[in-house]
């Protein structure tokens, strides 16, 4: 059972949008900034959105994240089909029984 | 650009240790960063394993706390993971990772930018 809660799967046609949301609570994702992370099975996951709405270098602006209290939204405008991966949310939990935690992860698929 | 490599054996005997290498390459294990281990088993999600600081501090996660190491070798610009007593449960990809965390004063930013491709673990005997 995974710290941050996450849909297993979203779907949209090409060029749609999709959004994934992430659950967390006041030790977690209330206190501490967010990061998103795309992971094609078998590679290296890829930083797509840090400190809740920053992207690094090279990410396109259609990946976008937002947060609201003890939740966070990843945003994937224009839906591509390489855009087909695992999505993951990330971030620092302040409890003594914490330390970094991830989401359950998020299958997009691109109909 | 930075690169990580992870290393080591893939297969674990049950009740054995599973020790994991990961070497950086176009950075120093000096940089103010955190250097990370993850693992994903089979069909699941994402698991933080723990974190090591270039001064040597470390966090772990609480569930593996009692079996988990890991450590730096500078001169060799590697840090490495210890794990014992597995079990078959302990099965799965192990990926090394650098991790920023600091103090935004309204909150911590934690956040992994550069990853290893991954190595499988399995245990069995």
């Amino acid at each position: 059972q995974s710290v941050l809660t996450q849909p297993p799967s979203v779907s949209a046609a090409p060029g749609q949008r999709v959004t994934i949301s992430c659950s967390g609570s006041s030790s977690n994702i209330g206190s501490n900034f967010v990061a998103w992370y795309q992971h094609f099975p078998g590679t290296a996951p890829k930083l797509l959105i840090y400190d809740d709405d920053k992207r690094p270098s090279g990410i396109p602006d259609r990946f976008s994240g937002s947060k609201s209290g003890t939740s966070a939204t990843l945003g994937i405008t224009g839906l591509q089909t390489g855009d087909e991966a695992d999505y993951y949310c990330g971030t620092w939990d302040n409890s003594l029984s914490g330390g970094g935690v991830f989401g359950g992860g998020t299958k997009v698929t691109v109909l | 650009q930075v690169q990580l490599q992870e290393s080591g054996p893939g297969l674990v005997k049950p009740s054995g240790t599973l020790s994991l290498t990961c070497a950086v390459f176009g950075a120093s294990l000096n940089n103010t960063n955190w250097w990370i281990w993850v693992r994903q088993a089979p069909g699941m999600g994402l698991e933080w394993i723990g974190q090591i600081y270039h001064r040597g501090s470390t966090n772990y996660n609480p569930s593996l706390k009692s079996r988990v190491t890991i450590s730096l070798n500078k001169s060799r610009n590697e840090f490495s993971l210890n794990l014992n007593s597995v079990t078959a449960a302990d099965s799965a990809v192990y990926y090394c990772a650098r991790g920023e965390y600091y103090d935004l004063l309204i909150g911590f930013s934690y956040h992994f930018d550069v990853w290893g491709r991954g190595t499988l673990v399995t245990v069995s005997s």
